[in-house]
């Protein structure tokens, strides 16, 4: 089955820096990569996401790459602020996990002012 | 607004006492899921429902029950027979099942007395 690594697990980072996560997956039936940040104490909320048919998506301040050849995805935040630090996940579906997702481990990012 | 109710937020089980946590949405969406969140763990997923009055095992059913009675809601069991069910609860629901974005309820923690 499909099976989702993400780097690093935690990470720290100035007041506008740049933060950049990576996952790879294993099912290169996969179609489908959302991003989530979650808060303490709350659910998951989608921040973007990106389909197979295209290499890279941006809303603002935050972009993600696909290399379907090699299997990983990426996410970039620019100008980091201090409300950008939370729980990261990424995640992927298609192929043979039914459509559901799965997710990575997560990464904490702490933006420090 | 839309979205997924979760509750009750925080819910304590005592040894041998079975448990039930609600989640109810008004997105209108055919598909619902149930997730388990540990420490420094991914998501985990326990049971998932693609459709009114039928629904799948995921990764990590035994100890839990579900019933999908009405498309809008989705309550977790989570019975006597799940013995390390300390953990955040995250219920979370999509249009359709496969490769669509997942949006989630703000969870319940469980713990044990």
């Amino acid at each position: 089955g499909e099976n989702v690594e993400q780097h690093p697990s935690t990470l720290s980072v100035q007041e506008g820096d740049s933060a950049v996560i990576k996952c790879t997956y294993s099912d290169s039936a996969s179609n489908y990569f959302p991003w989530y940040k979650q808060e303490l104490g709350k659910g998951p909320q989608l921040i973007i996401d990106i389909r197979s048919n295209v290499g890279e998506k941006k809303d603002q301040r935050i972009a993600v790459t696909l290399n379907k050849t090699a299997k990983h995805f990426s996410l970039h935040i620019t100008e980091t602020q201090p409300e950008d630090s939370a729980v990261y996940f990424c995640a992927a579906s298609g192929g043979g996990s039914q459509g559901n997702l799965i997710f990575g481990k997560g990464t904490k990012l702490s933006v420090k002012p | 607004d839309g979205g997924i109710t979760q509750s009750p937020k925080y819910l304590f089980r005592k040894e041998g006492q079975n448990v039930t946590l609600s989640c109810e949405q008004n997105l209108n969406h055919d598909a619902m899921y149930w997730y388990r969140q540990d420490p420094g763990q991914g998501l985990r997923l326990i049971y998932y429902s693609q459709i009114v009055n039928d629904f799948q095992k995921g990764d990590i059913a035994e100890g839990y029950s579900v019933s999908r009675e009405k498309k809008e809601s989705f309550p977790l069991t989570v019975t006597s027979a799940q013995k390390n069910p300390t953990a955040f609860y995250l219920c979370a629901s999509s249009i359709g099942q496969a490769n669509q974005p997942q949006h989630f309820g703000d969870g319940t923690r469980l713990s044990i007395l």
